[in-house]
């Protein structure tokens, strides 16, 4: 049982390019999302999808595109790096209950955009 | 516009002492808070959550206490150890049409001194 898992786990990209992030879980959790991490900011929601096919927008999902065809993916895609889209991003996996339920996070990609 | 703030960002505790984490937040609508913990280069885990209908909840040496009229939250350690020093969020959590979303406090750096 891996739990959360992302790759890359590092990534320098240059402004302009486009790249994907890649989550899997293997816990069979309808709920999945991706957050970006800056220093002060805390974790933001970027997107989520409560179910393959379903998808909905965070906080910040300005220049970040998802989908979901399997339960067990949910890959972040990146259309046009920026450098302001240099950050740590995690991805998130939770059984849909109530509020109260714990999300298992990955070990997170650190991307830098130059 | 913050929804959850973590208005220290960081706390400095002797071993064996209390630590006392803050959280403020905003929004009425939030059913549930989580806390979680992060140490370097690896995503938050879980640690405890307490409902919004109640006003304490406990765990080892863990505790929440939720102040609802004050929308203030706060997180007890004791007592405190070395391997507590790491990051820890504040997260709310409100039900939403796509299922339920969290908001992050941008984290307070807990160091428990030996």
């Amino acid at each position: 049982n891996a739990g959360v898992t992302q790759t890359p786990k590092f990534q320098v990209l240059k402004t302009g390019q486009s790249m994907t992030l890649q989550c899997a879980q293997d816990m069979n959790h309808e709920y999945m999302s991706w957050y970006r991490q800056d220093p002060g900011m805390g974790l933001r929601l970027i997107h989520y999808s409560v179910g393959a096919g379903i998808t909905d927008q965070g906080e910040v999902p300005n220049g970040y595109n998802v989908s979901r065809s399997t339960t067990e993916d949910f890959p972040l895609r990146l259309l046009s790096a920026a450098p302001s889209q240099t950050s740590v991003y995690f991805c998130a996996s939770s059984f849909r209950l109530a509020g109260g339920s714990e999300q298992y996070f990955g070990p997170g990609t650190r991307l830098t955009v130059t | 516009d913050q929804q959850v703030k973590q208005n220290s960002p960081s706390l400095s505790v002797q071993e064996g002492r209390i630590s006392i984490l803050n959280c403020d937040y905003t929004n009425s609508m939030f059913d549930y808070f989580l806390w979680y913990k992060k140490y370097p280069a690896e995503g938050p885990t879980f640690l405890i959550s307490i409902s919004s209908i109640k006003d304490k909840n406990e765990d080892g040496r863990f505790t929440v206490f939720l102040n609802k009229s004050a929308k203030h939250l706060s997180l007890h350690i004791v007592p405190s150890q070395p391997g507590d020093s790491a990051v820890y969020f504040c997260a709310a959590s409100e039900v939403k049409a796509a299922g339920n979303k969290l908001t992050f406090g941008g984290g307070t750096r807990v160091l428990v001194k030996p």
